[in-house]
């Protein structure tokens, strides 16, 4: 158990619908991290967030969002869903200090049909 | 820009065998972390080992132990006495020392017969 927490597990909607999928980091870690993994490929980095501020960005489309919360959960939100955003979103946390590692939740697997 | 290659989509290894999954960089960083992460079919992604860039020694965790050659940017992991349990997806990563996001190589993924 990494101590990341992710919420849902899995979810199925529709085309052109809105998700929100909720990331609790571990005890004590500032930085949630997002990334993408579709099917049988690597994983791709979305946003990263540091005690509240957005951090750094990568391939995020203009479709999705994140914030993170006063008390450090982050939230990524998907809308206008096309059938390519199938995919495995994955939330990390770090600490606050050089161990460099990245923890992982367990995944939200989203599925549009 | 970093990024990570993995040149290997797929390897095979015998049990108990020895196998060695290929990593290389490419950074102008003189100070970083790579790593290597195991995805099992569960998905989890579950770090196997660790190694700072600073250090001349190579890590190793048990079975597990990586070749890292900062000159040549390479990163490879030798997993001894293979397991059943080895079966996955592996992935080399690379991350920087300001805190920022970690890269990921495409990955390779390991079948280990019986």
């Amino acid at each position: 158990d990494s101590g990341v927490t992710q919420t849902p597990k899995h979810l199925i909607t529709a085309t052109g619908q809105r998700v929100t999928l909720r990331c609790s980091p571990r005890s004590g870690d500032l930085s949630v991290y997002w990334y993408q993994q579709s099917l049988d490929q690597g994983l791709q980095f979305l946003i990263q967030y540091y005690n509240g501020e957005e951090r750094a960005k990568g391939n995020i489309l203009e479709r999705f969002s994140a914030q993170q919360f006063p008390d450090l959960h982050s939230e990524l939100n998907l809308s206008s869903l096309e059938l390519g955003d199938s995919a495995l979103y994955f939330c990390a946390s770090s600490a606050d200090t050089y161990t460099g590692e990245l923890f992982f939740g367990e995944g939200s697997r989203l599925t549009v049909l | 820009a970093q990024t990570v290659t993995q040149s290997q989509p797929e390897m095979s290894v015998q049990e108990a065998e020895t196998v060695t999954l290929s990593c290389t960089y490419d950074t102008s960083e003189s100070d970083y972390y790579l790593f290597w992460y195991k995805q099992p079919p569960s998905r989890q992604m579950i770090l196997v080992i660790r190694q700072e860039a600073y250090k001349q020694q190579n890590a190793t965790e048990n079975r597990f132990s990586v070749n890292f050659q900062k000159a040549a940017k390479s990163f490879s992991l030798k997993i001894s006495d293979s397991q059943l349990g080895d079966a996955a997806m592996y992935f080399c990563a690379y991350r920087t020392y300001n805190n920022n996001d970690m890269r990921f190589g495409a990955g390779t993924r390991l079948t280990v017969k019986p």
